[in-house]
């Protein structure tokens, strides 16, 4: 099936400084990816969504300017959370739209990046 | 817009016994797809099984299968022969529509708040 590479699993920064996550497709073109965040025991909720070579489409209340999402190929997409503060720890996950046998009706999960700003 | 609606924050089962696992749904479009995930620790998303909205016939997947009842918009999940490592936490999700009439890319999923499963020995 299809198989999104999704890195780092774990990061630790300080407060200020700025994390990059990825999000890979590596055995198919991924069109469009979503970006979850979730908080513990709670539920997946959408940040926003990202095109191939186009901008990403943020989801209300979510901060353009501190979520960067850049998806300028077909086998990648990054977040990047600018100046992080211990109130954006949370676990990202990032989710591939595609079509076709590969995927499971429609879907693959990055395996998500806990992030902890200190 | 949809919505979806998980109303059991835990459940709790006893090892080999089956589990109903409840959510329902709201929504305007005609064709639209089900799915449920469950979420172990590690926070991986496992894929368990998918439900379309003209499958007349249940979805079944081993020892899962889903209770689809169109009209009372639910969609519940159902466990049978409940193992330790069954425990997590599960999501009830609904697909949008295609981004685009002949598009590549679905639309997003929306996730229901979750539920955590104890299985006891």
């Amino acid at each position: 099936g299809a198989v999104v590479s999704q890195h780092p699993s774990r990061v630790i920064c300080k407060s200020g400084t700025s994390v990059k996550i990825e999000c890979r497709s590596l055995d198919f073109q991924a069109t469009t990816m979503f970006w979850y965040r979730q908080f513990p025991k709670q539920s997946l909720m959408l940040m926003a969504t990202s095109n191939e070579g186009s901008k990403a489409t943020y989801e209300q209340g979510v901060e353009k300017d501190k979520f960067l999402i850049n998806h300028a190929s077909l086998t990648l997409s990054t977040l990047t959370v600018t100046s992080a503060h211990p109130e954006d720890s949370s676990f990202y996950i990032c989710s591939a739209s595609l079509m076709g046998p590969k995927s499971n009706y429609g879907y693959t999960f990055g395996s998500g990046t806990r992030l902890t700003v200190v | 817009a949809q919505k979806i609606t998980q109303t059991q924050p835990g459940m709790f089962v006893q090892e080999k016994e089956a589990v109903t696992l409840d959510c329902t749904y709201d929504t305007s479009d005609q064709s639209y797809g089900l799915f449920w995930y469950k979420q172990p620790s590690s926070g991986e998303m496992i894929f368990l099984i998918y439900q379309g909205s003209y499958d007349e016939q249940n979805a079944t997947e081993g020892r899962y299968s889903l209770n689809f009842q169109k009209a009372r918009k639910s969609a519940n999940l159902v466990i049978s022969a409940s193992q330790l490592g069954d425990s997590a936490m599960y999501f009830c999700a609904m697909r949008e529509p295609p981004l685009s009439a002949g598009g590549t890319s679905y639309g997003k999923l929306t996730f229901g708040q979750g539920t955590i499963l104890t299985v006891h020995p």
